[in-house]
Parts: C-alpha cells; structure tokens; sequence
C-alpha cells in the first residue's frame, strides 16, 4: 500500500543552524502539507502546498519557515535558524485531493526534530 | 475555548471492553478525522467522515453534523489498541487544514 515517507526520522540541530525536512508523498496526489506537534501539545497546522506554490499558511508559518517542490518526488520543509521552540514532531501528509472535493489526508511517520 | 474538544483525555480499560472516545467541535465542518497515534509518534488515518456511520474491524466512527459531535468506538478492546486518538476536523471555510483535538489516551490492560 502506498505510503508517505519521510527524512531523517530523528535531526539533532544546533540553535541558529538551517535544517531541510523531507517527504515523499503519495506519488498520485496532489495536496501536500506539513504540521508539527510539540511534545506534550496538539498537532498543529503548519502549510498546504498545491500546484508548486503555497495555498495556505498558518500564523507559525513565518519567514524562518519555507517549503517547496525540488522535484516530482520530494516534497521539503526548510527552518531557516532553528530556534530552541522549534523542537517538535513534524508530520508531511499529503491527499489526492480533485477540485471539487476534499479528500483524506495520508501522514507520514514524522521527522523529531530537537534544536540544542 | 478549543474548536476540537475531546473526552476523556485519559481513558483505562481492561481486556475486551466496549471503549468509546467523544470529539466536539465548534465551527462548521466538512468533514472529519479520526487518527491513531502510536508511542513511536506516528499517526495513522482510522476514519474520514462527513455523515453518518464507517466501520472497519472493531472501530466504528460516527458523525452528528447537527449536533456537531462524533464519537469513536472499539468493540472487544485489545492491549494493542493502546494508543493516543485523535480528532481532527476541516472547517468549511479553513481550506485544506486539519484543526486537531488534544487527543485521548487510551489504556487496555490485559
């Protein structure tokens, strides 16, 4: 059964360093996603992405914050300057999602992310 | 006031009992999710709804949209049920995004 994968399952980072997460969705769809869940908290929206740009965007999203599409495959989150706070679980997720309906999203594994 | 409420947050039972877990939520909604969260941290997709009644196995999800309340059932509960639920909902006007309960954690001792 398809699945979505995602790198590393575990990144250890230094404070004001740059970090890239990545995902491979689900090859056939087409929404993708990012969340992340701090430890002890709710998972929380981060970004939606259609059609190579950013459909929507929550207020964590913010300018450290930065997602794309480098090819057909992979799908990567980018934290400009890690900051302590930003130690979390974050979850890619992706759905095949038409026009005119909403379809089920899928989640991948989870990249834990620990800033130091 | 949380748009995604969930009850209990802590949830015991033994070995074979019936085991419900409520989500209500606050805004108008497209549909819903159900996901399962393992001690690992990943999550898996249980239920999408939008109306009525799913089942799968020995879970079954069900949906009030009136009532704007949807409950999650597990029929002749195992210890490998043990895990974190959760609620998630999209919002009919919130695009794509998932707004997540805090979740239940359940415990089935054998």
């Amino acid at each position: 059964e398809p699945e979505v994968t995602q790198t590393p399952s575990h990144q250890v980072t230094q404070m004001g360093q740059e970090v890239i997460l990545r995902c491979v969705p689900i090859s056939n769809h087409l929404y993708f996603y990012w969340y992340r869940q701090i430890l002890g908290q709710k998972v929380e929206f981060l970004v939606s992405f259609y059609n190579n740009e950013i459909s929507e965007k929550s207020e964590i999203f913010d300018d450290q914050f930065s997602v794309e599409r480098p090819d057909g495959s992979n799908f990567t989150l980018k934290i400009r300057s890690t900051k302590l706070e930003d130690s979390a679980m974050y979850f890619c997720a992706s759905s095949h999602r038409t026009y005119s309906s909403y379809n089920e999203q899928f989640f991948g594994p989870g990249t834990r992310l620990t800033v130091l | 006031k949380n748009e995604v409420e969930q009850s209990p947050q802590n949830l015991t039972a033994q070995e074979g009992e019936f085991i419900t877990i409520n989500c209500s939520y606050s805004v108008g909604i497209s549909a819903l999710h159900w996901l399962q969260q393992h001690p690992g941290g990943g999550i898996v997709s249980l239920f999408m709804l939008s109306s009525g009644k799913k089942k799968h196995g020995r879970l079954i999800a069900t949906i009030n949209i009136q009532e704007k309340h949807s409950s999650l059932h597990i029929t002749a509960s195992h210890p490998r049920d043990s895990a974190v639920y959760i609620c998630a909902v999209k919002g009919e006007t919130s695009g794509s995004r998932l707004t997540f309960g805090e979740g239940t954690q359940l415990t089935v001792n054998p």
